[in-house]
């Protein structure tokens, strides 16, 4: 089992539909959790940033942690065909070296 | 925006022949990784580094070597590369604090024929 699943995609959306993309874990002693966006051809960059449980909100885009589910969403209102791009999740343990565990990315496309 | 920078972003090259991509960065971070990702995988730590002189092996086995003889710059060789070579290759860096996010480069996408 990997330490962290993530459907691949990829998930098709209309323009200004709400966005659910979640990842599992199975190691507990995840204390981090991130989301990165990934555009082609370009390298991921930090969206989203958690520690431990519970909700954080930015703009659009809101993180939540729900650890005693290993579960982790991202949820993205009034979505964009800007916002096309693979999301991934990742999450490190507190501790130790912090290097983060990614999932394999959720492809995104937001349609006009 | 992100000061690291990966050369080359595409390189096709033959079987057997040694190559090197370059990552530098100008922010003076002290951390450096390299991942491996392939369409729709995860990203696979290959090489990180805490500083000058200081490299350990990631979580994927791999066929290449890595140096940071400078705080700046921390490329990647391959002695001789091979089809299974064949992906991208993301160089990544982080500041000195607990948990700090990482900076990615755009990425080096290598083919082996």
């Amino acid at each position: 089992q990997k330490e962290v699943e993530q459907d691949p995609g990829p998930l098709s959306v209309p323009e200004g539909a709400i966005v659910s993309l979640n990842c599992t874990y199975s190691n507990s002693a995840f204390q981090y959790f991130m989301w990165y966006r990934q555009y082609s051809r370009k390298g991921p960059e930090l969206l989203m940033y958690t520690y431990s449980s519970g909700n954080k909100e930015d703009g659009r885009f809101t993180a939540q942690v729900d650890k005693s589910s290993k579960y982790i969403s991202l949820f993205i209102r009034d979505s964009q065909p800007s916002d096309s791009a693979t999301y991934l999740c990742a999450m490190s343990p507190s501790g130790g070296s912090y290097i983060p565990t990614f999932g394999r990315g959720t492809s995104l496309i937001v349609h006009p | 925006e992100a000061d690291i920078y990966q050369t080359p972003r595409y390189l096709v090259i033959g079987t057997g022949k040694k190559i090197t991509l370059e990552c530098s960065q100008t922010m003076g971070h002290d951390k450096m990784y390299w991942y491996q990702q392939d369409p729709g995988m995860e990203l696979h730590l290959i090489h990180y580094s805490y500083g000058v002189n200081s490299t350990e092996k990631g979580d994927l086995s791999s066929e290449s070597t890595v140096s940071r003889i400078r705080t700046e710059h921390f490329p990647l060789t391959l002695e001789s590369a091979r089809p299974s070579h064949t992906s991208q290759y993301l160089c990544a860096s982080r500041g000195p604090l607990t948990n700090e996010k990482l900076f990615f480069g755009s990425g080096t996408q290598l083919s082996v024929l």
